[in-house]
């Protein structure tokens, strides 16, 4: 079973600053997908990024970009130039290419105030 | 525009009380899936289904049915509610993995 684990539960971060995101996760398989979603006040699940195990290199949209290491099983978001519409709750997710029910497994998330 | 619905958006109810949430998607979706979610723990998945009349456990199935008679539809049945399953639900929808899930917009459940 894979766990995903987010070690920072709040974190705030001055607006046009930068800030940093923590994740890490275990798992035994090789094939595997890692998201980073965002939830504002409103409660809505929203895709923030996506990096597939294999590829090397970083994912990046926009402002926001991952820094993943496969070895370490780490996988961290960085918010460029924060806004306030930035501030919401943030959760890691972990899938596995080959889970029959396309499961997600999530993090605690990480609550991110940006300030004016 | 493609979306996933859930109703209703809150709801409060008392134990033992047999309650349905109805989640529909317009996306022709083959995968949709059950959520919850709790202060620390994320979501967790409760249920989830391949298609029209295939539906499995997900991680925390305890008290909870679903049922998929039509791709577009995936309810959440809770036949016996209890208070530890007061939570936040999410029914989410993709086309076969591994792509994107599509959540819906959550409905509050507190049991008394």
């Amino acid at each position: 079973a894979q766990t995903v684990t987010q070690s920072q539960p709040e974190m705030s971060v001055q607006e046009a600053e930068t800030v940093t995101l923590s994740c890490t996760y275990d798992t035994s398989e090789s094939n595997y997908y890692l998201f980073w979603y965002k939830q504002p006040p409103s409660r809505q699940m929203i895709l923030v990024i996506r990096q597939e195990a294999y590829k090397q290199q970083n994912a990046t949209e926009n402002r926001f970009s991952v820094n993943f290491q496969k070895a370490a099983k780490s996988f961290s978001l960085k918010i460029s130039d924060s806004q306030l519409g930035d501030t919401a709750m943030y959760f890691c997710a972990f899938m596995n290419r080959f889970n029959a029910g396309n499961m997600l497994t999530f993090g605690g998330g990480t609550r991110l105030m940006v300030k004016p | 525009e493609a979306q996933v619905t859930q109703n209703p958006r809150y709801l409060i109810t008392v134990t033992g009380k047999k309650l349905t949430v109805t989640c529909s998607q317009n996306m022709n979706h083959e995968y949709m899936s059950w959520y919850r979610q709790d202060p620390g723990l994320g979501l967790r998945q409760i249920y989830y289904s391949m298609n029209v009349e295939v539906t499995d456990k997900g991680d925390v199935p305890e008290g909870y049915k679903v049922s998929r008679k039509e791709k577009r539809n995936f309810p959440l049945i809770l036949e016996s509610p209890s208070p530890n399953q007061t939570s936040l639900y999410f029914c989410a929808s993709s086309p076969k993995p591994p792509y994107e899930q599509y959540f819906g917009p959550g409905t509050r459940l507190t049991v008394t």
